[in-house]
């Protein structure tokens, strides 16, 4: 059984540009939640999907949007990119309304130039 | 708000000697409470968690947590440490529920000397 899995594993990007990066939940689950963890910093939460809408969401800009597809895969796009969004972005699924945690991802490395 | 701090950004122990990593935490009632280890270049692997009832927690890889309400803590131990182990261990807090939405702490990184 796969866990958790993400795509690209590495990016590199211009300021001012868009990216999509890609998860695909745990078989099982049905919720997708991201997180951006800069270098030297804990996972900071972005935004959690469930039923293909977003459920919460962090304190990051408008700039930081998703997706969620029926068959729970979501997508991450992050618009007009900055320096200061080169992070991992880690991706995290995990069964709603279970007492079961949340399974990780080995996350997207994005580098912005 | 909730907030987790983890006071000890680096530690170093000795193979085979224990380890006890701190976390507290900000929140009005009992948070669950989650440790998380990250190896270079991975994602998290969850040791363990705490939701309610033991205050005495084990987890995987030896570890063990307790939770202490009046200290509003949630300190990682193990006895005897391992090369193995070096790595970054995060704590974090999901408010009163499970509802995915992690606040982590911003994390200890273990070296283990020889």
């Amino acid at each position: 059984d796969a866990g958790v899995t993400q795509s690209p594993t590495h990016l590199i990007k211009t300021r001012g540009q868009q990216v999509t990066l890609r998860c695909s939940p745990k078989s099982g689950h049905d919720t997708v939640s991201w997180y951006q963890q800069a270098l030297g910093q804990g996972p900071q939460f972005i935004f959690q999907y469930y039923e293909e809408e977003e459920r919460q969401r962090g304190n990051f800009p408008d700039r930081f949007s998703g997706h969620q597809f029926p068959n729970y895969s979501s997508e991450l796009n992050v618009n007009a990119l900055l320096l200061g969004d080169s992070a991992l972005y880690l991706c995290a699924s995990s069964r709603r309304d279970s007492q079961e945690t949340q399974y990780f991802g080995p996350g997207t490395r994005l580098l912005v130039l | 708000a909730q907030s987790v701090t983890q006071p000890d950004i680096h530690i170093t122990v000795s193979e085979g000697a224990s380890l006890e990593l701190r976390c507290n935490y900000s929140y009005g009632a009992t948070p669950y409470l989650f440790w998380y280890v990250q190896s270079p270049g991975q994602g998290l692997q969850l040791l363990l968690k705490y939701f309610s009832g033991d205050t005495l927690v084990q987890g995987i890889k030896g570890f063990e947590a307790e939770f202490k309400r009046s200290q509003s803590s949630f300190n990682l131990r193990k006895p005897s440490v391992h090369w193995s182990d070096a790595a970054e261990y995060f704590c974090a807090v999901d408010g009163s529920s499970n509802t995915g939405k992690l606040i982590f702490g911003q994390g200890t990184t273990l070296q283990v000397k020889p």
